[in-house]
């Protein structure tokens, strides 16, 4: 079946600081690859996605690359800022199903 | 923009309860979903919707109940609240691409 690691949170920065959130995965298939970010006190919301391999996500500064000779894709962020701070899940899917799966969440907090 | 609401942010219940947690989607999606999220295990599927009055379980189903009378409403049923159904809940909706789900805000119940 299908399954998400994500690296184990939290994960605390200051400010301008790189960011690399670890993900792979194992799967069927050639899944697409998913970024979701949660804001505190709110749903979540896609942050970024890639559907073939070699493919790189962005948004928001935030960039991720399908690798799947490793089975990965981390998330990384050149400079953060305090609003950068959330949860970060790390999701897939394989075509003709809908569902997700998510990985366990990683816990970002930025300090000015 | 796709909007998806819950019908509260907050809930509080009483154990042997009938609760009905209601979702909203307003963009015609076909696919709708209902995870709990609770902190260390990300978001765990309960039950999804690939139409009206269909159903399918997830990987927790025990416990719940859904219903799907309309295309644009979901609703999660628990039928007789226990202190370990205290979680956040999630609905999400989806057209037919595979994994791009949007969430709504979210349904802190707690059971007491």
């Amino acid at each position: 079946g299908n399954s998400v690691t994500q690296m184990e949170g939290p994960v605390t920065l200051s400010e301008e600081a790189f960011l690399t959130i670890n993900c792979t995965y194992t799967a069927t298939g050639y899944p697409s690859l998913f970024w979701y970010v949660q804001y505190p006190g709110e749903g979540l919301q896609l942050l970024l996605k890639a559907t073939k391999a070699d493919d790189k996500g962005s948004n928001k500064g935030f960039e991720a690359t399908y690798r799947k000779e490793t089975t990965s894709f981390h998330l990384e962020k050149g400079s953060v800022q305090v609003s950068d701070s959330a949860v970060y899940f790390c999701a897939l899917s394989n075509f003709g199903n809908e569902k997700l799966t998510f990985g366990t969440g990683t816990r970002l907090t930025i300090i000015p | 923009d796709v909007k998806v609401t819950q019908s509260s942010r907050y809930l509080v219940k009483r154990t042997g309860e009938k609760v009905f947690l209601e979702c909203v989607q307003d963009m015609d999606h076909e696919n709708m979903f209902w995870y709990r999220q609770d902190p260390g295990l990300g978001l765990r599927l309960i039950y999804f919707s690939y139409d009206v009055k269909m159903k399918e379980k997830g990987d927790i189903p025990e416990g719940y109940s859904v219903s799907r009378e309309k295309k644009e409403r979901f609703s999660l049923i628990l039928e007789s609240a226990s202190t370990n159904q205290t979680s956040m809940y999630l609905c999400a909706s989806s057209f037919s691409a595979a994994g791009l789900e949007y969430f709504g805000p979210g349904t802190r119940l707690t059971v007491t």
